[in-house]
């Protein structure tokens, strides 16, 4: 099955820097993408995502990055704000849809005022 | 819409005992999964469902059961409690097709002494 790794699993940045969380994928036929972001004490909720005919994808201050050869994807958040802090999840799945959506196992993310 | 009402919030197990978590959203999305989030490992697959009357396993279903009799409701049985069951489980609903957001309930942590 596919597996998703997720780096790095801790990252502090100070308040209007940028943030990046990277994954890779292992099975090659994965051609769905999305990011999740989990708030304390929250559920997880879709914030950005990317299909594999594009290679990059921006929403205001968060974009993610897809390199399909080399089988990694990346989330990217400029000018970063107190309320970006949470948990951030990577996933891959195939059929360009939710089913059996893999997780990576999460960044925590947070943001120094 | 109330969107994935998950019952109950909390529950505290003993071992060998069984239990029933429910799940059921009333968006009528056909596609509907169930997810156990332990520190450090991310979101792992259960089981999920495509429509009624169709499950198959995820990433880690031993101990589990499901069943999928209508589109609203797709309740996890524990058949057997084990310590290592100890987790906060989330059940989350979505549309087939792409780019469509998973929409996870308020989750359930379980607790097996």
């Amino acid at each position: 099955g596919e597996n998703v790794e997720q780096h790095p699993s801790t990252l502090s940045v100070q308040e209007g820097d940028s943030a990046v969380i990277k994954c890779t994928y292992s099975d090659s036929a994965s051609n769905y993408f999305p990011w999740y972001k989990q708030e304390l004490g929250k559920r997880p909720q879709l914030i950005i995502d990317i299909r594999s005919n594009v290679g990059e994808k921006k929403d205001q201050r968060i974009a993610v990055t897809l390199n399909k050869t080399a089988k990694h994807f990346s989330l990217h958040i400029t000018e970063t704000q107190p309320e970006d802090s949470a948990v951030y999840f990577c996933a891959a799945s195939k059929n360009f849809g939710n089913e059996k959506l893999t997780f990576g196992t999460g960044t925590r993310l947070t943001i120094i005022p | 819409n109330a969107g994935v009402t998950q019952t109950p919030k909390f529950q505290v197990l003993k071992t060998g005992q069984s239990m029933t978590l429910q799940c059921a959203q009333d968006m009528n999305h056909e596609y509907m999964s169930w997810y156990r989030q332990d520190p450090g490992m991310g979101l792992r697959l259960i089981h999920y469902s495509v429509g009624a009357g169709i499950t198959d396993q995820g990433e880690v279903p031993n101990g589990y059961n499901v069943s999928r009799s209508t589109t609203e409701d797709f309740p996890l049985r524990l058949l057997s409690a084990a310590p290592s069951q100890t987790s906060v489980y989330f059940c989350a609903s979505s549309p087939t097709g792409t780019g469509l957001p998973l929409h996870f309930g308020n989750g359930t942590r379980l607790t097996v002494t």
